[in-house]
């Protein structure tokens, strides 16, 4: 009965590789979001789709690629990934303006 | 430029004491001031948040207070315990925005 789930929770990856992170909310919300935390905790937001919509797409490299296949799921791609791109992901959906659901997290780490 | 800013990075506290997380904002087009609560290896959650009609809003232990002439907003926690130990986040946003837009971040460390 989790809220908003991630997978993985772990991803240890060599630079160059691709990855991708699922997310999957079922609260029945429109929005979701992917943010960034770096090792200084600081939380940036990446992209927000609501109802399979882009609507917030921040200065991200394009090496990153949300993709939501339906409103309970958005993916996030990265490419060709680099030692900069490790940090803790997170996923999070709301059911409107403000509030918004977090999830537990998915920790890059970039060799 | 910093949408808003919060302050202290960090503070220890002792079990029982009221630990104060200020942060400030520019933009008058805010109305919604909401605090996020974040243990490690967790997502954050929303602890409380405010709109900017009120001056104080309580919820248990937690109370936000806020001053809309002077564009800052404060958590304050009674009666401080070791649980409390998290790293704590404001945030604001517009009317009509999706987007939240955090802080820096307080590290709170309650000692026994």
């Amino acid at each position: 009965d989790t809220a908003v789930s991630q997978t993985p929770k772990y991803l240890v990856t060599q630079m160059g590789n691709d990855k991708s992170i699922k997310c999957e909310q079922n609260l029945g919300h429109d929005t979701m979001y992917w943010y960034k935390q770096d090792s200084k905790k600081f939380l940036k937001i990446m992209f927000s789709y609501n109802n399979k919509e882009l609507i917030i797409n921040e200065t991200v490299p394009n090496r990153f690629s949300p993709k939501s296949p339906d409103k309970a799921h958005l993916n996030l791609h990265i490419n060709s990934l680099e030692l900069g791109d490790s940090a803790v992901y997170f996923c999070a959906s709301s059911p409107g303006f403000h509030t918004q659901y977090f999830g537990p997290g998915t920790r890059l780490t970039v060799l | 430029q910093q949408q808003v800013k919060q302050s202290p990075q960090s503070l220890i506290v002792q079990k029982g004491g009221i630990p104060i997380i200020n942060c400030a904002y520019e933009n008058t087009a805010f109305d919604y001031f909401p605090w996020y609560q974040q243990f490690p290896g967790k997502g954050p959650a929303l602890l409380i948040a405010i709109r900017p009609d009120v001056s104080e809003k309580k919820e248990g232990r937690f109370t936000i207070s806020f001053n809309k002439s002077a564009k800052q907003f404060s958590l304050h926690i009674m009666d401080s315990q070791p649980g409390d130990s998290a790293t704590y986040f404001c945030a604001v946003s517009r009317a009509g925005s999706y987007q939240l837009t955090f802080g820096k971040g307080t590290k709170l460390s309650v000692i026994p």
